[in-house]
């Protein structure tokens, strides 16, 4: 069985630094990329970026390109988020998600989420 | 604002039949398939419907879904209270090189 186990919640002050992960199992999670997606309080779906735990490989939506880092460690089946200096508009649930492509890439879908975590950031 | 453009709200009573759409652009739905996510109340996104008109496993045949052009709609037959939920289109974008989502659709069932 496919599942993506997010880290559990968190509370931080601005300017603070933090790390999420998403780790992997049921499936070879050195091959397949791991998207980011950010909802925000009763807000709809971002994304993020993309990483191949393979090669780590990773794309970042203009939005978010150098704001966070997406990494992974292929040797522990994770992928991760962090940030340098959290700011009080980063409140949101954090969601990684599988993506699966075709070859020729004209078709892909985001098959399998993680539950999400909770990031507050508020002093 | 979304790249993907659906409407805030849809509603039904039980056992009818609503639609849901989802415009996009040449960059995106154009030339890429279209997925649809279910958000329950309190919960992760889920897979619902993958290039265009495909149910993973598990998902029922009251959900159905549609692209022409630009263009997709998610159909749901025979409403049910707990299709109660937050309904989103995505797609990948050639432009952005990333996924792009429509801003969701609430579904109200009366």
């Amino acid at each position: 069985e496919v599942q993506l186990v997010q880290s559990g919640a968190e509370v931080k002050e601005p300017g603070e630094s933090l790390k999420i992960s998403c780790k992997g199992s049921g499936y070879s999670f050195t091959n397949q990329w791991i998207g980011w997606v950010r909802q925000m309080p009763g807000k709809g779906l971002e994304w993020m970026g993309i990483i191949y735990p393979g090669d780590s490989d990773t794309t970042y939506s203009p939005s978010f390109q150098g704001q966070v880092t997406i990494s992974a460690d292929k040797s522990i089946s994770t992928a991760y988020l962090q940030w340098s200096s959290l700011k009080a508009s980063d409140t949101a649930v954090y969601y990684c998600a599988r993506h699966l492509a075709s070859s020729g890439g004209s078709s892909r879908r985001l098959d399998y989420w993680g539950q999400g975590t909770l990031v507050t950031v508020s002093s | 604002q979304s790249v993907l453009t659906q409407p805030p709200s849809a509603s039904g009573t039980p056992g009818q039949r609503v639609t849901v759409s989802c415009f996009g652009s040449s960059s995106n739905i154009g030339t890429k398939t279209v997925s649809w996510y279910q958000q329950l109340p309190g919960t992760a996104p889920k897979l619902l419907i993958y290039s265009n008109n495909q149910r993973p496993s598990g998902v029922p045949d009251r959900f159905s879904g549609s692209k022409s052009g630009t263009s997709a709609s998610l159909a749901i037959s025979g409403l049910q209270s707990e299709d109660e939920a937050d309904y989103y289109c995505a797609a990948w974008d050639d432009s952005l090189d990333g996924w792009v989502f429509g801003g969701g659709t609430k579904l109200t069932v009366l």
